[in-house]
């Protein structure tokens, strides 16, 4: 069964760092894109980074150059390292596991909620 | 990247169809056959209803259907029930290894 963990949200202060974790069961995080997917408090779905299977990596403009999106296969999980945090970033974080086909995202984790107080 | 425009609610009676409306552009939605669909029940990860357009994941029922002419895809829900109240968001590949989420279409059973 295919399960997706997050973990490392929490209050930050505007301008920090802090590394999001998604640790994945029943498959490998190197088999299909894995992508990182946030929703601000009562707004809609955001996509924010991918990360292939060969490994390239790909972000939305709003955080490019301030997230990382990295995966540790002997972990078996996958990565968000967010730095010069700003309040717009605060959401709800979904790490998503993408379909074989059809560039759409198949599983879901339940979310980590990050919070940037200014 | 602009979200993809859709209608803020949409509601029917049980047993009634309800289509929601996805709008994009044509370096989206018009672009690909690259259309998605979410559903999200409150305080819940979103679910994947439909992919490529008009697929269903397995498990899925087929009272979900999608459909898509030109920069606007649709989901249609028929014969409504109960768990289907929730809010759905469409999806579409954006080019250049990015994707697009729509504004989100609250739908509520009567």
């Amino acid at each position: 069964e295919v399960q997706l963990v997050e973990s490392g949200g929490g209050l930050i202060q505007s301008g920090g760092s802090l590394r999001l974790s998604c640790a994945a069961s029943g498959f490998t995080v190197t088999s299909n894109y894995m992508s990182w997917v946030r929703q601000a408090p009562g707004k809609g779905l955001e996509w924010v980074s991918v990360i292939y299977i060969g490994g390239s990596t790909y972000y939305a403009d709003s955080v490019k150059g301030r997230f990382t999106i990295s995966r540790d296969n002997s972990k078996n999980t996958l990565y968000l390292h967010m730095n010069s945090l700003r309040d717009e970033d605060t959401a709800v974080y979904y790490c998503a596991k993408g379909t074989n086909s059809g560039l759409a995202f198949e599983y879901w984790g339940q979310g980590t909620l990050v919070t940037v107080a200014s | 990247q602009s979200a993809l425009t859709q209608p803020p609610s949409a509601s029917g009676s049980p047993g009634q169809s309800v289509t929601i409306s996805c709008t994009g552009t044509s370096s989206d939605v018009g672009g690909y056959n690259y259309v998605s669909w979410y559903q999200q029940h409150p305080g819940k990860a979103p679910k994947l209803m439909i992919y490529e357009v008009n697929k269903r994941p397995s498990g899925v029922p087929d009272r979900f259907s999608g459909s898509k002419s030109g920069n606007t895809a649709s989901l249609t829900v028929s014969g409504l029930q109960a768990e289907d109240e929730a809010d759905y968001y469409c999806s579409a590949y954006a080019g250049r290894n990015t994707w697009v989420f729509g504004t989100g279409t609250r739908v509520t059973v009567l």
